[in-house]
């Protein structure tokens, strides 16, 4: 039974619009959600990240949006470009400090064109 | 950003024949590395938790015999493969956990395709 669900396998978007990437976790107790992104041929790297204890988190042209009772978040990139069609990962954990813990998602391919 | 270096990124072998991965950390010392599986279309699933100077800890289902994991020093663990099968074919990955004054982070190994025959 997955825990962390990333239901459409690919996205895309025309540059300069806006990109979202959604993720449903089924684990009440998870506290500490992240999104990866990943390159062909590269390992994930961290992207941005958000408490539970918190609704919305903005890095740049990156928010996370959280809704706990819907078990529900989301990454909006905006505006989008070329350079951000990757493989884009959510995890969750229980506690912050315990990222080894991570669940992740199958992942979201966003390609974005010209 | 720190930089976790995983060889090799793809190997093919023959089935009965053991596989070795290197996960490096190259300019911080990781107590803590993880191993991690990914079948096609399926999530990155930890395999077992690599502890320097200890013995590795495994996740439910992931046989300890089968997946050898050696963590020597602070900046490398090796995950061996033995006795691979074609059903070990996977998507092999690394990371390695960095504390600093913002808290944890992890950084991920390019990956390991193996494949095998």
């Amino acid at each position: 039974d997955q825990q962390v669900k990333q239901n459409s396998p690919s996205l895309s978007v025309q540059e300069g619009r806006i990109s979202i990437l959604n993720c449903d976790y089924t684990n009440s107790m998870f506290d500490y959600f992240l999104w990866y992104k990943k390159y062909p041929a590269e390992g994930p790297t961290f992207l941005i990240s958000i408490s539970s204890i918190k609704d919305k988190n903005e890095d740049g042209r990156f928010t996370v949006f959280l809704n706990k009772s819907a078990k529900h978040l989301s990454l909006h990139i905006v505006p989008s470009q070329p350079g951000d069609s990757a493989v884009y990962f959510c995890a969750a954990s229980i506690g912050e400090g315990s990222q080894g813990n991570l669940i992740f998602g199958k992942g979201t391919k966003l390609s974005v064109k010209p | 950003g720190a930089v976790v270096s995983q060889h090799p990124s793809r190997v093919i072998c023959k089935s009965g024949t053991s596989v070795k991965i290197e996960c490096r950390s190259l300019d911080f010392q990781a107590t803590t590395m993880f191993w991690y599986r990914q079948f096609p279309k399926q999530s990155l699933m930890l395999m077992a938790t690599s502890n320097e100077g200890s013995k590795a800890t495994y996740e439910q289902g992931v046989e300890k015999d089968k997946f050898l994991i050696n963590h020597a020093s602070l900046t490398l663990s090796t995950l061996t493969v033995t006795s691979a099968h074609p059903e070990d074919s996977s998507f092999y990955i690394c990371s390695a956990r960095e504390f600093d004054t913002l808290g944890e982070k992890l950084f991920f190994g390019s990956g390991t395709q193996l494949s095998v025959l």
